[in-house]
């Protein structure tokens, strides 16, 4: 059964702390994207990786970045994380033979 | 304009009606997908097409690349049908990102 995981479900951090969000897939996925999910305002994305080390901006990059030193995992970084980046977070890696994405379960992330 | 419009963006039924969501885009395309999100769930995927008809169970999904039109029917709608769905392409340009459609919330009452 092919799965992306993501590091939390909840997550509650303060104002100004370094946030962590950590995604895994087991699918040998070369890309992979990590997108924010607001009412009113959809999906929208952050950061994308297309193979290990690599990384390109999404359409909404700032105030954060990405990391990717191995193929299945790809992480996001918050370096001071503002109320502004309270929202829903989700993983995501795509078949680039047929297109198809999956989606990791999302992590709520509330910002105090 | 954005380059992913679904409609309605909020549908309420009675349990057994014919439910109908449709996504229009306006940018080259290598696939189109409908997904599925359930309240305070993750994100599923349900199809994945690029031209003609998907159908599972109860569920059919229809492209028409000329028109850049693509639709979502649900037959025998039921409770457990309601969530989110939404519309969303891979564009010819980029790393097969997706662009969304702002999604249809779905509530089927019984």
């Amino acid at each position: 059964d092919v799965k992306v995981t993501q590091s939390s479900r909840y997550l509650v951090k303060r104002t100004g702390e370094k946030v962590f969000l950590e995604c895994v897939q087991d699918m040998d996925h070369e890309n992979m994207f990590w997108y924010r999910q607001d009412p009113g305002l959809g999906l929208r994305l952050i950061y994308f990786s297309y193979d290990v080390k690599m990384k390109e901006k999404g359409d909404i990059p700032e105030g954060y970045s990405v990391s990717r030193e191995k193929k299945e995992r790809f992480s996001l970084i918050l370096e001071s994380a503002s109320t502004n980046q309270t929202s829903m977070y989700l993983c995501a890696s795509i078949n680039q033979e047929n297109y198809e994405q999956y989606f990791g379960p999302g992590t709520r992330l509330t910002v105090t | 304009k954005n380059e992913v419009e679904q409609s309605p963006q909020n549908l309420t039924a009675q349990e057994g009606e014919f439910i109908t969501i449709n996504c229009s885009y306006s940018v080259g395309i290598s696939a189109l997908h409908w997904l599925q999100q359930h309240p305070g769930g993750g994100i599923v995927s349900l199809f994945m097409l690029s031209s003609g008809k998907k159908k599972h169970g109860r569920l059919i999904a229809t492209i028409n690349i000329q028109e850049k039109h693509s639709s979502l029917h649900i037959t025998a709608s039921h409770p457990r049908d309601s969530a989110v769905y939404i519309c969303a392409v891979t564009s010819l340009q980029g790393a097969q990102k997706l662009v969304f459609g702002q999604g249809t919330r779905l509530t089927i009452n019984p």
